[in-house]
């Protein structure tokens, strides 16, 4: 089945520590993307990308990082420098020609 | 600032009766608006979009209309049924891909038995 597949479900980091989250999809699309959501607001972008080796920063990027090596994969690292990471995150692709983007199932995280 | 916003954060309707789910915009520019449906949970999925030269589309038991006079943005969902209940999100589109979306807050439609 085509799709974007988003691992952990849930996952705990204890202060100080960084952890990455998994992003993956088989839709061929170029362009990925990270939201982060907290209750009551709507999705802010951190990270995107609209081809393969190349990324820039969303509205929200401080204390996060992101790679893009290939097509496929675009994993979400919170570091340390994230204050309050405590949400919930989610991937997007979207296929260049698309006004859709497709999301993940959503990584929840908390700082324990 | 620009924003795109909903006027009621939650709705209640009874089962069988029609929703209506509404935002507003600020941003006359937009190019075109997307409703997302998202389950406890889960990640957001697409319901509907309309392009800022239509006024209306519909989908099967949605309707979205658009009314650019006074910035508003509502979806109607038929015959409202339990697997109806989720958050809605309208979001804005102001460039050609999904980093120039600008998302609302999202309405929390619950469908009474």
């Amino acid at each position: 089945d085509g799709g974007i597949t988003q691992s952990p479900k849930y996952l705990f980091r204890k202060e100080g520590q960084n952890v990455t989250l998994s992003c993956e999809q088989n839709l061929n699309h170029d362009a990925m993307y990270w939201y982060r959501q907290d209750p009551g607001q709507g999705l802010r972008l951190i990270y995107y990308s609209q081809i393969v080796n190349d990324f820039q920063k969303g509205d929200i990027a401080e204390g996060y990082s992101v790679s893009r090596e290939k097509k496929e994969s675009f994993p979400l690292t919170v570091t340390s420098a994230q204050k309050n990471p405590t949400a919930f995150y989610l991937c997007a692709s979207q296929w260049g020609g698309s006004t859709e983007a497709f999301f993940g199932q959503g990584t929840r995280l908390t700082v324990v | 600032g620009e924003s795109v916003g909903l006027h009621l954060p939650t709705l209640s309707v009874q089962e069988g009766d029609n929703s209506i789910i509404n935002c507003a915009y600020s941003n006359s520019a937009s190019d075109y608006f997307i409703w997302y449906k998202q389950e406890s949970g889960k990640g957001p999925q697409f319901i509907i979009d309309i392009r800022s030269n239509m006024d209306k589309r519909q989908g099967q038991r949605v309707t979205v209309l658009l009314n650019k006079t006074v910035k508003h943005l509502s979806l109607q969902i038929a015959a409202t049924q339990p697997g109806d209940s989720a958050v809605y999100f309208c979001a804005e589109n102001r460039g050609a891909y999904g980093q120039n979306f600008v998302f609302g807050p999202g309405t929390r439609l619950s469908v009474l038995p």
